[in-house]
């Protein structure tokens, strides 16, 4: 499974954007690339997943450029519900063990 | 979506007794995983249970220590034996789901344990 590397951690503002970078340099041509949550007390949760160019849902959006051997979650205007740890995972396959990163802790500041 | 329950929720035990984890699933899956996650860490998989099979230990961790049984699809247990202090940790049960499209990890809320 492909290794992850992300920030340690990063500072926001309320109402800013956050835009989160994670390396995978020997992404398979079969991995997909995961983003997860995680609060503290809480198990992580999904946030969005992609393959290529760009996702978007509810929550955020999800760069990825064609070589793949890099992804950007981006968060709009964050609010202070949004610290948490968010962890870049690369794999996702259906079967396939979840290989979890150090993660980025995100601190959302007022 | 899957809803994963996870008993108990935290537990202060002394070394070297024992301790078993449940994990209950709202649906049938596969496979069930177990994960540690060590205050102020990332999660390690422990090991992934199947139906009617042994588990699949992952390196550095043994049936011994984490025996795991999974008597059906809705259910498994992971219990932490001989307990020492360097096992307190979090402990999360996880299934996976194709859920629109994607295939998500789903988590309890996991259980928090504390060895003295």
């Amino acid at each position: 499974l492909a290794k992850t590397t992300q920030p340690i951690s990063m500072d926001s503002y309320e109402g800013q954007e956050v835009n989160i970078t994670c390396s995978h340099n020997n992404i398979a041509t079969n991995d997909y690339i995961t983003w997860y949550q995680q609060f503290p007390s809480q198990g992580p949760r999904f946030i969005i997943q992609g393959y290529k160019t760009k996702v978007t849902n509810e929550v955020a959006s999800l760069f990825i450029p064609a070589d793949r051997k890099s992804s950007t979650l981006s968060l709009p205007r964050v609010s202070l519900s949004d610290t948490a740890v968010y962890y870049c995972l690369v794999g996702g396959n259906y079967g396939q063990n979840f290989v979890f990163g150090p993660g980025t802790r995100l601190s959302v500041l007022p | 979506s899957a809803v994963i329950s996870q008993k108990p929720s935290r537990d202060i035990c002394q070394r070297g007794t024992s301790l078993t984890i449940q994990c209950q699933v709202d649906s049938q899956v596969t496979m069930m995983f177990w994960y540690r996650q060590q205050p102020g860490q990332s999660l390690t998989l422990i090991a992934t249970a199947n139906q009617g099979s042994e588990a699949t230990y992952e390196s550095g961790f043994v049936i011994d220590k984490f025996p795991i049984s999974r008597p059906n699809l809705t259910f498994s247990t992971l219990t932490v034996s001989n307990m020492s202090p360097e096992d307190s940790s979090i402990y999360l049960c996880s299934v996976e789901s194709l859920t629109r499209g994607n295939t998500e990890a789903f988590f309890g809320q996991g259980t928090r344990l504390t060895v003295v």
